[in-house]
């Protein structure tokens, strides 16, 4: 599985666009990036992900590079409720069941989005 | 729509003692997992099952039992738990990964403590 580097910790100032940057630089062909947050040790929940294009749905946008070994999760306009732990992820699609890796989904440390007033 | 639900929410074990986490989605999802999360280490897969009667280990499989009897169910029982188990657990469901992304949800976890 591509490992995944991202900063420990950023701030944004509330209604600003918070833009948090990751680095998979061994994702390959058929690896999708994805991001979760975890707040106060909840489920992590669902943002966005993506191949190799850009995506935008209600929540952020993912921009990806062209050659795929960075992206950035943009939250356009980064509220308190913003405050968490931000995962960066790659997974494997395809392939066969079988082995202690299918579908799984590889946690790095993450960062930790702190937004102010 | 529930999503995926996990309970109980909170348990204390002694050691040695048996339990099992419950999970259920109702997604119609083919590919369930159990991950648990500790302190500086992330979230690591335990097991995970591709359908119904079909189970797979994770990378931390050591301690726990899983079966997958309907599609909509995925147990994890610990037979006998030990201190080191302590941890929150997360039950996770998406179609299958064998096509393109999907997306994957989680439940809200379980804390257990082993005393």
């Amino acid at each position: 599985d591509a490992k995944t580097t991202q900063p420990p910790s950023m701030d944004c100032a509330e209604g600003r666009a918070a833009n948090l940057p990751c680095n998979h630089s061994t994702i390959s062909g058929n690896e999708y990036v994805y991001w979760y947050r975890q707040i106060h040790s909840q489920g992590p929940q669902y943002i966005i992900h993506g191949l190799k294009n850009n995506e935008t749905n209600e929540m952020a946008s993912l921009i990806i590079t062209e050659d795929r070994k960075s992206s950035t999760l943009i939250l356009p306009h980064a509220t308190l409720r913003d405050t968490a732990v931000y995962y960066c992820i790659v997974r494997v699609y395809g392939g066969n069941a079988g082995g202690t890796s299918y579908g799984k989904l590889t946690f790095g440390q993450g960062t930790i989005l702190t937004v102010h007033p | 729509n529930a999503g995926v639900t996990q309970t109980p929410k909170f348990q204390v074990l002694k050691t040695g003692q048996s339990m099992t986490l419950q999970c259920a989605q109702d997604m119609n999802h083919e590919y369930m997992s159990w991950y648990r999360q500790d302190p500086g280490m992330g979230l690591r897969l335990i097991h995970y099952s591709v359908g119904a009667g079909i189970t797979d280990q994770g990378e931390v499989p050591n301690g726990y039992n899983v079966s997958r009897s309907t599609t909509e169910d995925f147990p994890l029982r610990l037979l006998s738990a030990a201190p080191s188990q302590t941890s929150v657990y997360f039950c996770a469901s998406s179609y299958s990964p064998g096509s393109s992304g999907n997306t994957i949800y989680f439940g809200e976890g379980s804390w257990l403590t082993v005393v």
